[in-house]
């Protein structure tokens, strides 16, 4: 079964720094697809940046960026020129391409980031 | 980008009574749904699997007769929480898978609120 762990349970960072979130991974499969949902306040849950395993490019998305390392099965998201309204709590999730369309997300514990002004 | 609701957004009810909850994609057809609860400042976890015209695949320790899951059309997927109790207080969330491969892109409807009485 795959493991998705982020063993940071709170981070912060001040406004305009960069920030980075770590989340490593466990798999027997080749391939997957990684994610970093932001659960803000309101809770509705939202992508944040997706990366396909096969792509050795790290997936970038304007001031957020991923540094995928596959043979470490690491996969942490920087924010850069963080903002108030990147508060939120942070889950990555990992996906295997198999299975069709009932493959499920598996989801990381989460990390609360807060942003100080 | 795709849109998913959820309806109600909040609920409170008696115990013993039971609630249903909708999950809906607005501008695709999702064969497959899925059914999540969400602790405070904890991850989602995974209820149940939604498959239009067959029957929900429940996670291990899901009670399938408590849980109610109906995905009767490609657009629509519902939850019943049947005779809920205090316990069953949660933040009830569903997605939606765009297609019927794996590759498919998941989108996560607002979440619904309930409180047992």
């Amino acid at each position: 079964a795959q493991t998705v762990t982020q063993s940071q349970p709170e981070m912060s960072v001040q406004e305009a720094e960069t920030v980075t979130l770590s989340c490593t991974y466990d798999t027997s499969e080749s391939d997957y697809y990684l994610f970093w949902y932001k659960q803000p306040p309101s809770r509705q849950m939202i992508l944040v940046i997706r990366q396909e395993a096969y792509k050795q490019q790290n997936a970038t998305e304007n001031r957020f960026s991923v540094n995928f390392q596959k043979a470490a099965k690491s996969f942490s998201l920087k924010i850069s020129d963080s903002q108030l309204g990147d508060a939120a709590m942070y889950f990555c999730a990992y996906r295997s391409a198999r299975g069709g369309a009932n493959s499920k997300l598996t989801f990381g514990k989460g990390i609360t980031l807060s942003v100080r002004p | 980008g795709a849109v998913v609701s959820q309806h109600p957004s909040w609920v409170i009810c008696k115990s013993g009574t039971s609630v249903k909850i909708e999950c809906r994609s607005l501008d695709f057809q999702a064969t497959t749904m899925f059914w999540y609860r969400q602790f405070p400042k904890q991850s989602l976890m995974l209820m149940a699997t939604s498959n239009e015209g067959s029957k929900a695949t429940y996670e291990q320790g899901v009670e399938k007769d408590k849980f109610l899951i109906n995905h009767a059309s490609l657009t629509l997927s519902t939850l019943t929480v049947t005779s809920a109790h205090p316990e069953d207080s949660s933040f009830y969330i569903c997605s939606a898978r765009d297609g019927t491969s794996g590759r498919g892109r998941e989108f996560f409807g607002p979440g619904t609120r309930l409180t047992v009485l």
